[in-house]
């Protein structure tokens, strides 16, 4: 299988635990994104990496959020001290590095804060 | 900013009936790009086409076909004779070239029902 993959598929925690969620991208792409998708909404954007600079951060990933890529493969998406209002989907995509290029989505890790 | 419109929440049809799935963007660069994904039950975003701002051609590809009217900054995505295989909620995208992060926009999805 060569798409994007994504590991768990689904996360349920306790509010105030960390999580990390795991992103494996389609390996000749240099670019990995990271979307927030709550129910009934479209991806939001979180942020996004070239290789493994991180070159982008949204409004909406706050310090609780961390993102990396440190050897420009794999990205891991890790959540501190999680809240009730961060249950949704978290979707990576990859692509190639020409710009605006098709993004690519892995199937998304489903978290829950209970 | 780029915004974009899919001002038709839900929309549910009898299997063989033609649908079109609305969108409208906004955008102030001149030079953009325009996505159609399509989420089934299992939550995978799949592509289904691109487009840039440049090539107005509309595109057809087996029963499916894409509108892309810069006018009126609408990218509509009609599916002809629809079959339950299609229910899944649709998402249009858009991306700007001045945006350096490359990220998308996202519309808020169409929700389509095919009912046998």
């Amino acid at each position: 299988d060569t798409g994007v993959s994504q590991n768990p598929r689904h996360k349920i925690t306790k509010r105030g635990q960390n999580v990390t969620f795991r992103c494996d991208p389609i390996s000749e792409h240099n670019r990995l994104y990271w979307y927030r998708q709550t129910l009934g909404q479209g991806p939001e954007f979180l942020t996004y990496f070239q290789n493994e600079a991180q070159l982008e951060k949204s409004r909406l990933l706050s310090d609780r959020f961390s993102a990396e890529r440190p050897k420009g493969s794999f990205s891991t998406l890790e959540i501190q001290r999680t809240e009730q209002g961060d249950s949704a989907m978290y979707l990576c995509a990859s692509s190639p590095s020409t710009p605006q290029e098709t993004q690519y989505f892995g199937p998304g890790t489903r978290l829950l804060v209970l | 900013a780029q915004k974009v419109t899919q001002a038709q929440t839900e929309i549910s049809v009898v299997e063989k009936e033609d649908v079109t799935l609305d969108c409208v963007y906004e955008t102030r660069d001149t030079t953009y790009y325009l996505f159609w994904y399509k989420q089934p039950p299992s939550g995978e975003l799949v592509f289904l086409i691109r487009r840039n701002s440049f090539d107005e051609q509309n595109e057809i590809s087996g029963r499916y076909s894409w509108n892309f009217q810069k006018s009126t900054s609408s990218f509509n995505f009609t599916i002809t004779a629809s079959q339950v295989v299609d229910s899944a909620v649709y998402f249009c995208a858009l991306s700007e070239a001045a945006n350096y992060g490359q990220n998308f926009v996202f519309g808020p999805g169409t929700r389509l029902s095919v009912l046998p």
